[in-house]
């Protein structure tokens, strides 16, 4: 079983298109994040989650919305895409803190034509 | 926020020698500090971490020391294999708050 695991792995969209990406975790932690590695590999935070509740948001732009319907899961949806939003999205869960270590999802590789 | 700086971006060593990857930090509240392996194409993959309250610790070939002092941080790998060639990354984090990486380090190992 794969212990945090995202869907879709590839996602190639046009410019303006709304798009989701989903992420799973099976490891009872209990917070989750969203990560973004653009191509020169640079690993940033974008969103952190903690049972369920926004703990973390840092600078980004409001076409990109996280959504925790459960501890188990968090989506991150993206609206109006645009070519800088090309990147590898990478989920990861820890328990209880970051301080516990992560467990990173097989990231999903955005390309917006 | 913290800050991790990371150097080099990239090192290049023979097999079969040893590398070093050194960060440093800005936030003295920190108090964990993982490096992840990424693989081509992969995961980021947690391979050692150390906490505030050690100076060193070991797994085999790998290594990590931390001067708080000086808020710094390294990895040595002994005895290079083909493969640990990958990207590597360094980290820190203060309790609740998100892991802040460093940049990457291109670690290439010649045969």
């Amino acid at each position: 079983d794969t212990a945090v695991s995202q869907t879709p792995k590839y996602l190639v969209t046009q410019m303006g298109n709304d798009k989701s990406i989903k992420c799973e975790q099976n490891l009872g932690h209990d917070t989750m994040y969203w990560y973004k590695q653009d191509s020169k590999k640079f690993l940033k935070i974008m969103f952190s989650y903690n049972n369920k509740e926004l703990i973390i948001n840092e600078t980004v732009p409001n076409r990109f919305s996280p959504k925790s319907p459960d501890k188990a899961h968090l989506n991150l949806h993206i609206n109006s895409l645009e070519l800088g939003d090309s990147a590898v999205y990478f989920c990861a869960s820890s328990r209880l803190a970051a301080n516990y270590g992560y467990t990173f999802g097989s990231g999903t590789r955005l390309t917006v034509v | 926020g913290e800050n991790v700086e990371q150097h080099p971006s990239t090192l290049s060593v023979q097999e079969g020698d040893s590398a070093v990857i050194k960060c440093t930090y800005s936030d003295s509240a920190s108090n964990y500090f993982p490096w992840y392996k990424q693989e081509l194409g992969k995961r980021p993959q947690l391979i050692i971490d150390i906490r505030s309250n050690v100076g060193e610790k070991k797994d085999q070939r790998i290594a990590v020391t931390l001067n708080k002092t000086a808020k710094h941080f390294s990895l040595h790998i002994t005895e290079t294999q083909p493969e640990d060639s990958a990207v590597y990354f360094c980290a820190a984090a203060i309790d609740a708050d998100g892991l802040t990486f460093g940049k990457g380090t291109h670690l290439i190992i010649q045969p």
